[in-house]
């Protein structure tokens, strides 16, 4: 596609649902990095994937955070039992290797309630 | 761990006025930095990157931004802002010895340019 793309844009939850969020990066672009954002604060890096593997899922804050790219492309965030300090701007973001400029998505702002 | 501070949380300027963004990072190695900024309603993109080499870095739109490794600064500067200027800036660094870019964002600047 022409660009990274994020879906849905906005999601708004009741707490202890579960919610997954989706990245489309450029096609081709093998790495994928996932952020997330609170209000006045910059993005916070989550996890990072080369092709199909998650190399760093270090800034994941707990057990209820998990991401997928199964087939190298296409990922989930996934977060379940929802809390509401989870409400954030969740950013995706890929890059065509390793060490090159990332191109970012447009967010999905997630509101748990 | 690295980290990045930028002081100015919001910054208000008339058009034709000089801007000058403070970032500093606290890291002792080698580091790659950035500047990305969000314009309102868009997405977040690259202003201007420093890997190595020539320490002042052009970006687009009269953007620059000046590397100074004593002083773990990399400011962003233009001479003269527009309206269109305004945005959110961010000071980014990113150690690159882990061969992919785990970057470290500052909390941004909100520039806002009066016409």
């Amino acid at each position: 596609g022409a660009g990274v793309s994020q879906s849905p844009r906005y999601k708004v939850t009741k707490r202890g649902q579960d919610v997954a969020l989706r990245c489309d990066p450029i096609s081709g672009h093998v790495s994928l990095y996932w952020y997330r954002q609170a209000l006045g604060q910059g993005p916070e890096f989550l996890t990072y994937f080369n092709y199909e593997a998650q190399q760093d899922k270090s800034g994941l804050p707990n057990d209820r955070f998990s991401a997928e790219r199964p087939e190298g492309s296409i990922s989930t965030l996934t977060i379940q039992r929802t809390e509401q300090r989870d409400s954030a701007m969740y950013r995706c973001a890929s890059s065509s290797d390793r060490g090159y400029e990332q191109y970012f998505g447009p967010g999905t702002r997630l509101t748990v309630t | 761990a690295q980290s990045v501070s930028q002081h100015n949380h919001h910054v208000i300027l008339s058009e034709a006025a000089s801007l000058e963004l403070g970032c500093n990072y606290s890291y002792g190695g080698t580091v790659n930095l950035f500047w990305y900024v969000q314009y309102p309603g868009q997405h977040l993109q690259l202003l201007l990157k420093y890997f190595s080499g020539d320490p002042l870095v052009k970006g687009i739109k009269g953007f620059e931004a000046e590397f100074i490794k004593s002083k773990f600064s990399f400011n962003l500067r233009k001479p003269s802002v527009q309206w269109s200027d305004t945005a959110e800036y961010f000071c980014a660094v990113n150690p690159p010895t882990r061969g992919y870019q785990k970057v470290t964002f500052g909390t941004g600047t909100k520039l806002q340019v009066i016409p």
